[in-house]
């Protein structure tokens, strides 16, 4: 299947600086990728869809200005979280689909990104 | 939007013995159901989906069913292994690459030797 590669795997950071996830897509290119987020023991919430080119699509309830998203090109997004505080901490994972698969529908995902704020 | 449920929370079964999960979905307008298999601290992984002009699709141990009339689909894992423990998750969305994908809450499988 296809492959999508994220870092960092985890990461800690103090209190209020920004932390800068990247997800590719290694082998196929994605349109469109998504940003979820899981706290332990539960599902995986969308917090917004990234498109390549232009504005992000951001879920009820989810901050755009504190949950930056940029789609430059068909292969990277990036999530970066402005001003981290310790709620903020949680297990970020990215997801996309290949535009090359006839079906468009099998959602490939990153291997995720623990975020520790202290 | 969608709204996905699943069941049970938690399941623990003997090794050998089958395992069940079921989820039901909202939107009517909702047409791929994949399923997730996810493993502590990792990725999730797709294991099988289905489509709604199917109504049953098995691979090896592992089969789906959905019922579009009535708007749920269950996974079914026969001759369970050890190596099945994991969570699995449910999912609901339309067809098309930007189409968001809408999980169920997990199901915690364990499987007893």
């Amino acid at each position: 299947g296809a492959v999508v590669s994220q870092h960092p795997s985890w990461v800690i950071c103090k209190s209020g600086t920004s932390v800068k996830i990247e997800c590719r897509s290694l082998d196929f290119q994605a349109t469109t990728m998504f940003w979820y987020r899981q706290f332990p023991k539960q599902s995986l919430m969308l917090m917004a869809t990234s498109n390549e080119g232009s504005k992000a699509t951001y879920e009820q309830g989810v901050e755009k200005d504190k949950f930056l998203i940029n789609h430059a090109s068909l292969t990277l997004s990036t999530l970066t979280v402005t001003s981290a505080h310790p709620e903020d901490s949680s297990f970020y994972i990215c997801s996309a689909r290949d535009l090359q698969d006839r079906t468009n529908e099998k959602l490939f995902f990153g291997s995720g990104t623990q975020l520790s704020v202290l | 939007g969608e709204n996905v449920e699943q069941h049970p929370s938690t399941l623990s079964v003997q090794e050998g013995d089958s395992a069940v999960i079921k989820c039901t979905y909202s939107d009517s307008a909702s047409n791929y159901f994949p399923w997730y298999k996810q493993e502590l601290g990792k990725r999730p992984q797709l294991i099988i989906d289905i489509r709604s002009n199917v109504g049953e699709k098995k691979d090896q141990r592992i089969a789906v069913t959905l019922n579009k009339t009535a708007k749920h689909f269950s996974l079914h894992i026969t001759e369970t292994q050890p190596e099945d423990s994991a969570v699995y998750f449910c999912a609901a969305s339309l067809a098309g690459g930007y189409q968001k994908v809408t999980f169920g809450t997990g199901t915690k499988l364990q499987v007893i030797p």
